[in-house]
């Protein structure tokens, strides 16, 4: 069975750019998580899909960050535009079901210089 | 305070010996999970557990639910499990997972 598939494993850009990264969760998988892990952090959630309706996007930046997951398969996570404190790990999980154990594909290092 | 809280924050073991690394959580919860991460790689699902004890190989996860503390154990360890280890939880009720800051383990040969 193949995992999460995420790319880019790592980006560098400046601030004020625009950045995005993108998500292909296990097959038959309808729960998709965005995490963003800051160096020495736990991963902190930004937004959940239940297919492509939003469950949760309470802790997402929304002036800045937004993510889509159109047909309710792979997902696109964006940034625009990027600050310094953006640099982080962003992480892609995804879930049989809300409640079932989350599968997590390789991140994506984000550096903000 | 954190809602989930680890310790120690770094360890560092020699080869072969016993490693416990602890879990705290202030909420109700509904499963907790073991998580290990390798430095540049994804996160990788150990347990998860609700009450009891689960072994798989030399690792061993327990769970005291009365107390809100759960202990990840690692007998003989090797250089192989150095990694940072992460404990969350589901808050009852919710699909979300609240993770600890991690517990970094370097096991040196």
């Amino acid at each position: 069975e193949a995992g999460v598939a995420q790319s880019p494993r790592y980006k560098i850009i400046e601030k004020r750019q625009s950045v995005a990264f993108w998500c292909n969760p296990i097959s038959g998988h309808a729960t998709l998580y965005w995490y963003q892990q800051i160096l020495g952090q736990g991963p902190k959630l930004l937004i959940q899909f239940q297919n492509n309706g939003v469950v949760d996007d309470s802790q997402l930046p929304k002036d800045r960050f937004s993510a889509e997951r159109l047909k309710g398969v792979d997902s696109t996570l964006k940034i625009q535009p990027a600050k310094l404190e953006d640099s982080a790990v962003y992480l892609c999980a995804s879930s049989f079901s809300g409640y079932n154990e989350q599968f997590f594909g390789p991140g994506t290092r984000l550096t903000v210089l | 305070k954190n809602e989930v809280e680890q310790s120690p924050q770094n360890l560092t073991a020699q080869e072969g010996e016993f490693i416990t690394i602890n879990c705290s959580y202030s909420v109700g919860i509904s499963a907790l999970h073991w998580l290990q991460q390798h430095p540049g790689g994804g996160i990788v699902s150990l347990f998860m557990l609700s009450s009891g004890k689960k072994k798989h190989g030399r690792l061993i996860a327990t769970i005291n639910i009365q107390e809100k503390h759960s202990s990840l154990h690692i007998t003989a360890s090797h250089p192989r499990d150095s990694a940072v280890y992460i404990c969350a939880v589901e808050k009852g009720g919710s699909e979300k997972l609240v993770f600890g800051k991690g517990t970094k383990l370097t096991v040196n040969p």
